[in-house]
């Protein structure tokens, strides 16, 4: 089955610098790659997402890349600010298969410091 | 409702004790999912349904889970004879559609906590 890796664990900047998190994933069938945003003890919150006829997409401060050759995507947010702390989790999946059978990263805890 | 409402918020059991999740999806939405999400994990899948059935129920660890959807709406998860290793936050996420094209829409979850 699918298994997807999430690096790094924790990551710390400093207000208005850029942050990147990349994950790997197994299954070449995959074609679904979104991520979540989750603060503590809130739900998981779809912040954005890549389809894998699409090799980059851009949403404000958020940017996805996606690499199917070397089966990896990353999330990169510019000018990060405070509110941008969170648990970011990557995921994959094949979803022509009917269903989004999302297998998650383990996740990445940014915190953005005044 | 306006998002995914799941109930209870919170759950404190003993172990061997049967427990009962409750998930009411956004209106109109078909596909409904739960996840299991350990301290420190991303969410693992458990099971998927369309409409009242279950499509897809690999997730599930062991005959101790089952879960129902008997109207196409709500959702129930049991658990029999609940384990110390339950205890996660138990999450339930609905999809306008079953195609792979939909957002989930996750709900703030219950934690299950067996003592």
């Amino acid at each position: 089955g699918e298994n997807v890796e999430q690096h790094p664990s924790t990551l710390s900047v400093q207000e208005g610098d850029s942050a990147v998190i990349k994950c790997t994933y197994s299954d070449s069938a995959s074609n679904y790659f979104p991520w979540y945003k989750q603060e503590l003890g809130k739900r998981p919150q779809l912040i954005i997402d890549i389809r894998s006829n699409v090799g980059e997409k851009k949403d404000q401060r958020i940017a996805v890349t996606l690499n199917k050759t070397a089966k990896h995507f990353s999330l990169h947010i510019t000018e990060t600010q405070p509110e941008d702390s969170a648990v970011y989790f990557c995921a994959a999946s094949r979803g022509n298969t009917g269903f989004q059978k999302l297998v998650f990263g383990t996740g990445t805890r940014l915190l953005v410091s005044p | 409702g306006a998002g995914v409402s799941q109930t209870p918020s919170n759950k404190v059991t003993e172990k061997g004790k049967y427990v009962e999740l409750r998930c009411d999806p956004i209106s109109g939405h078909t596909a409904l999912y739960w996840y299991r999400q350990s301290l420190g994990q991303g969410p693992e899948f458990l099971i998927y349904f369309q409409g009242t059935g279950a499509a897809d129920d690999s997730g599930l660890p062991n005959d101790r889970f089952f879960a129902v959807r008997p109207e196409g709406s709500v959702s129930t998860l049991k658990i029999q004879r609940t384990e110390r290793g339950d205890s996660a936050v138990y999450l339930c996420a609905s999809s306008r559609s079953a195609g792979g094209t939909g957002e989930l829409f996750f709900g703030e979850g219950s934690r299950l906590t067996v003592l």
